[in-house]
């Protein structure tokens, strides 16, 4: 079974400031994890993913992942916030193999950006 | 590309009645899924399709319906509303069935049910 945990309901920080956002995982199967990003009354859109090529993962907007096998996770990183990165942000892992490709979502942490 | 479409974007139902989502998606994807979206929850699957004339349950199929006639088409039906289905719904599709492949979402829709 598959399961994801994000510490934090919401982070706030200030404009220039270190961006983290936490996400540990749990999986029976090899895990390929996915960050998520949620504009106010917006869908999801695809920030970075982690699928074994490479453990440091680049995204958009300046984003970047690293996978941690021994932690069990997926932290999201962005050395500067901007005001633009004000959201509420989705970690995932995917199902396993028979599961249709089904995501399972970490509980979100909304990013407050301070000036 | 229109991408991942989704009727109506709001709608405001009472207890009892019915009514279905659509969502359309121009992709030729031939996964797509249901999801819903409650405040501390994060998003939770409800049914899925791997593809057309095919449909399977996801974590909260409860209460709700769906199909998959065409591929292009993914419905979403409440036969009977209750206020625990009051929540956002989001549509997603996906190219191919491998576990590392990218989901597109729709702009989701708004349902509230009095």
């Amino acid at each position: 079974a598959q399961s994801v945990t994000q510490l934090g309901s919401h982070v706030s920080v200030s404009e220039g400031a270190l961006v983290l956002l936490r996400c540990n995982y749990s999986s029976s199967v090899p895990p390929y994890l996915f960050w998520y990003v949620q504009y106010p009354n917006q869908g999801l859109q695809l920030l970075l993913k982690y699928t074994s090529a490479a453990t440091l993962v680049k995204g958009i907007n300046g984003f970047e992942a690293e996978f941690k096998k021994s932690e069990t996770s997926f932290h999201l990183t962005k050395p500067s916030a901007h005001m633009s990165d004000a959201a509420e942000y989705f970690c995932a892992v995917s199902g396993s193999y028979n599961q249709g490709g089904k995501l399972i979502f970490g509980q979100g942490t909304e990013l407050s950006v301070k000036p | 590309n229109a991408g991942v479409t989704q009727t109506p974007k709001f709608r405001v139902l009472k207890t009892g009645q019915s009514m279905t989502l659509l969502c359309a998606q121009d992709m030729n994807h031939e996964y797509m899924y249901w999801y819903r979206q409650d405040p501390g929850m994060g998003l939770r699957l409800i049914h899925y399709s791997v593809g057309e004339g095919t449909t399977a349950k996801g974590e909260v199929p409860d209460g709700y319906n769906v199909s998959r006639l065409k591929k292009q088409n993914f419905l979403l039906g409440l036969e009977s509303a209750a206020p625990s289905q009051t929540s956002v719904y989001f549509c997603a599709s996906c190219s191919a069935p491998g576990r590392t492949d990218t989901q597109y979402f729709g702009p989701g829709t708004r349902l509230t049910v009095l």
